[in-house]
């Protein structure tokens, strides 16, 4: 059965470094999505992905909060400037045709700002 | 902004036993998805809801779309260790292109 995957599973960083988290969407689908889960609390919608722009993003993903789709395959997060806040789990998240569907997630990366 | 409430946020539910997890949205919804996160994992899929009324039925879970498509329940009978987790509902508006999750519901069960 196709998959969401991504890389890495856990990331530590340093506070004020770069991060970028890849994603691999499962193949067919046409929209993509980066969520974000800080420990024991809900999932947040950070951005989705259509068509090789962004269609909408929330008041998390500010200016420090990019993504692309650099090939055929791949689906990134930078974020440019770590800051503690920012550690969280990141889902990635793709579907076929927009928010009417089932959305496959990924299994995650753990950021950990230090 | 829309705004996806979602209760309890706990629920200790002896084996056996029956429970229902609430979600209400600020605004009507185009659809409604329920997901379901075990311990360490991710939200995996469990369905979609999008008629005003809708009932859909997996087994021991009962999901139903309210008439005016602003809430939705998702009742367990019987439950059984392997329920375990949590139970987001997420809202999908026709306006945009995300789902608006709530906070989830953490089912723990004593056997």
């Amino acid at each position: 059965e196709p998959e969401v995957t991504q890389t890495p599973s856990h990331q530590v960083t340093q506070m004020g470094q770069e991060v970028i988290l890849r994603c691999v969407p499962i193949s067919n689908h046409l929209y993509f999505y980066w969520y974000r889960q800080i420990l024991g609390q809900k999932v947040e919608f950070l951005v989705s992905f259509y068509n090789n722009e962004i269609s909408e993003k929330s008041e998390i993903f500010d200016d420090q909060f990019s993504v692309e789709r650099p090939d055929g395959s791949n689906f990134t997060l930078k974020i440019r400037s770590t800051k503690l806040e920012d550690s969280a789990m990141y889902f990635c998240a793709s579907d076929s045709s927009g928010s009417f569907n089932e959305q496959f997630f990924g299994p995650g990366t753990r950021l950990t700002v230090l | 902004g829309q705004q996806v409430m979602q209760i309890p946020q706990y629920q200790h539910v002896q084996e056996g036993e029956d429970f229902t997890t609430y979600c209400n949205s600020s605004t009507t919804l185009s659809n409604i998805q329920w997901y379901k996160q075990r311990p360490g994992g991710h939200p995996v899929f469990l369905i979609q809801l999008v008629k005003s009324g809708e009932v859909k039925k997996q087994k021991r879970l009962t999901f139903q779309f309210g008439e005016a498509k602003k809430n939705s329940s998702l009742h367990i009978t019987a439950t059984q260790t392997t329920d375990v987790g949590t139970y987001f509902c997420a809202g999908g508006s026709s306006n945009d292109y995300k789902l608006s999750f709530g906070a989830g519901t953490t089912v723990t069960v004593r056997a």
